[in-house]
């Protein structure tokens, strides 16, 4: 199994301020054919279900602010919220889906400082 | 737009087996991947499996020999049997909508999820 850790786990930023966290796979999630990293960011906040941030490592879903960016490539990764918003409170999880199983980081919570 | 719904018991007993099945509702199943993820208890998540409209179907080794996942594409619907649970398969259960063009994408419509857990 790809095993995908982030850092930190857990990580306080004050509004307005930018929030960066990591991810790492144990393995290469890049795609040598197509030149895709197989990884996507979820948000989720309590009580709700995990919401698509980002696939293909840095392509924004649909309807997400643009405050939200993502970069890396091959086993390094970054989610970075260019000036944090009340709303952005929550757990981020990073996923591969390079391979089965489908595995995601431990989680990143976000909180206000 | 596509919304998910899952159902089901809220509570199984040790041993035996838990079922679920999420309605897909504002779009058709086809030509897609449906996926089941669970989260126990504050922890993170786990991706138990896949199924496309075909049944064509994916599960997690770590569950394997325990899950069955169906579709039943005039429902609309496809389901989660995961059987001999213990108390370590209490969680909440998503299902969810792997992004057009394969199972190797984001999971992009995600159900309101439901709890089960597991006691005598």
């Amino acid at each position: 199994d790809i095993v995908m850790t982030q850092s930190p786990d857990s990580l306080a930023v004050s509004l307005g301020e930018r929030a960066t966290i990591n991810c790492k796979s144990s393995q290469s999630v890049l795609y040598s054919s197509n030149n895709k990293d197989y990884l996507a960011w979820y948000q989720q906040k309590p009580g709700q279900p995990p919401k698509l941030l980002i696939y293909w490592a840095s392509t924004r879903e649909s309807g997400v602010p643009d405050r939200f960016s993502a970069s890396g490539s091959g086993t390094d990764f970054t989610l970075t919220i260019s000036s944090l918003q009340a709303e952005d409170v929550a757990v981020y999880y990073c996923q591969q889906y390079y391979s089965t199983p489908y595995t995601f980081g431990q989680g990143t919570k976000l909180e206000i400082k | 737009q596509v919304q998910l719904q899952e159902s089901g018991p809220g509570l199984v007993k040790p041993s035996e087996t838990l079922s679920l099945t999420c309605t897909v509702s504002g779009g058709s199943i086809s030509s897609y991947y449906w996926s089941w993820i669970r989260q126990p208890p504050g922890k993170g998540l786990e991706w138990i499996g896949y199924i496309y409209d075909s049944g064509s179907s994916n599960y997690n080794p770590s569950l394997k020999s325990r899950v069955t996942i169906s579709v039943d594409t005039s429902k609309n619907q496809f389901s989660l049997k995961l059987s001999s649970v213990t108390a370590a398969d209490t969680a909440v259960y998503y299902c969810a909508r792997v992004k057009a063009g394969g199972p190797r994408r984001g999971m992009d419509v995600w159900g309101q999820g439901t709890t089960v857990t597991v006691s005598s």
